[in-house]
């Protein structure tokens, strides 16, 4: 069954560092991935979304992602971290039919300290 | 920015009660998705709709939860008979086509 595993619960970066939040996933087939951040008591908003095609994709505010297919992993990045980028990041995965559900990581909580 | 709506923000009930949140979808997007977040951010696919039909659902849905997108007025998403377990944050999401979803703000369920 589709899934994805987020392995790092809690993430605390230096603001001006660089990021790397890990996303690994289960899927027969090609997969859609996607990117999602929750600011405090709000809904989720895309960052980015990968389909089948170039593996690096690029996102908002400066984040970009990876797919790779050896490795079942869709990492994100994000070269320099400002002190707002500090939510809650999840990773889904969805089947290429439209309209189709996607499933949700746990979440990796982004801390960022000065 | 996303321009879904849901309402109410907030929702408390006592076990046993009702509980009915509702949803406006993006204009002119036909797919509806509602899921459950937990505490835990642990996030559990209710039921989905294209235009006023469903596309999918769990067995959760079929039992105690009830959902309806009718044409020209929101969709809601309605608990017969809340349990404590229920306590969780509710979200809709629409989506024109290839997948990407735009979700609203929530509405969070708190069964007492």
């Amino acid at each position: 069954a589709q899934s994805v595993t987020q392995p790092d619960a809690r993430v605390t970066v230096s603001e001006g560092a660089s990021l790397q939040l890990r996303c690994k996933y289960s899927y027969f087939g090609t997969p859609y991935l996607f990117w999602y951040v929750q600011y405090p008591r709000q809904g989720l908003q895309l960052l980015l979304k990968y389909y089948p095609g170039d593996p690096v994709v690029q996102g908002v505010n400066g984040f970009e992602a990876e797919f790779s297919k050896s490795n079942s992993s869709f990492h994100l990045r994000k070269a320099s971290v400002h002190w707002s980028d500090w939510a809650v990041y999840f990773c889904a995965v969805s089947m290429s039919n439209s309209g189709t559900y996607q499933r949700f990581g746990t979440g990796t909580k982004l801390q960022v300290v000065p | 920015n996303s321009k879904v709506i849901q309402t109410p923000r907030y929702l408390v009930k006592g076990q046993g009660q009702k509980a009915k949140m509702r949803c406006i979808p993006e204009k002119g997007h036909p797919v509806v998705f509602w899921y459950q977040q937990n505490k835990n951010n642990e996030f559990k696919f209710l039921i989905n709709f294209q235009n006023q039909e469903v596309l999918q659902q769990i067995d959760m849905t079929e039992k105690r939860f009830s959902a309806e997108c009718p044409s020209n007025s929101p969709c809601s998403l309605e608990i017969q008979s809340s349990e404590a377990g229920d306590s969780a944050l509710y979200l809709c999401a629409s989506s024109l086509e290839q997948n990407t979803l735009y979700f609203g703000a929530g509405t969070r369920l708190s069964v007492l």
